[in-house]
């Protein structure tokens, strides 16, 4: 199936590091959604996207929906160790009133 | 419960047996999604329902794929035949709606098809 284009694929970053991550997509979304995924269970939903340009935060993670509307980010700041796991982004393309498409995920690795 | 539940969690079987796979939605929830992860990739969309039907079923792999929804509430994938490359994680998701601003979807734990 498709899925869009995330990177990086891992990072190993420091506690204490602000760690950014990015997906891009051929296509136009409507909706921008990042998840975060723990060992054995399912994607956590962690910020929603709805609109071209929106930035949302969540405590010290922000989330923005590109202007062009193919693309979106993540910024973790001061990443402390329990932002260990893998971070998916999804998105519905226009047009698509269902299934969410999903990045390849970043797989998070934080040292103390 | 408070969120989405589905059974088992685990399941291993031999190649060629038929499995059932089980999803309860969130209470109020009228969409349902069923998407397969396989190790260490995405999710791969594989059905979703609007209360008992299913408008989009563009994902299946093949035809031992099927799922149902009853009483739009508890979904039933079935994979029959199975073979080893249907081995993955098959996760479920509900949400309140569809369309442009439906809230978002809310995942399962999962179940971990293993096949021998």
């Amino acid at each position: 199936g498709q899925q869009l284009n995330q990177s990086p694929q891992s990072m190993f970053i420091q506690e204490g590091e602000d760690v950014s991550m990015n997906c891009t997509s051929s296509s136009i979304f409507n909706t921008w959604l990042w998840y975060k995924q723990d060992p054995g269970e399912g994607p956590v939903l962690l910020i929603a996207l709805y609109k071209a340009g929106e930035l949302t935060s969540n405590g010290r993670l922000t989330a923005q929906f590109g202007i062009t509307r193919k693309d979106s980010f993540l910024n973790i700041s001061a990443s402390i160790p329990s932002d260990v796991g893998i971070y998916f982004c999804a998105g519905r393309y226009a047009g698509t009133a269902s299934k969410l498409t999903f990045g390849t995920g970043t797989r998070l690795q934080v040292t103390l | 419960g408070a969120g989405v539940s589905q059974s088992p969690s685990n399941k291993v079987t031999e190649k060629g047996k038929d499995v059932e796979l089980r999803c309860d939605p969130i209470s109020g929830h009228t969409a349902l999604y069923w998407y397969r992860q396989s190790l260490g990739q995405g999710l791969e969309f594989l059905i979703y329902f609007q209360g008992n039907s299913a408008p989009d079923k563009s994902g299946l792999p093949s035809d031992r794929f099927s799922a149902e929804r009853t009483g739009g509430s508890v979904s039933t994938l079935t994979i029959q035949r199975t073979q080893q490359e249907d081995s993955a994680v098959y996760l479920c998701a509900s949400s309140l709606g569809v369309g442009i601003g439906a809230q978002p979807q809310h995942f399962g734990d999962g179940t971990r098809l293993s096949i021998l």
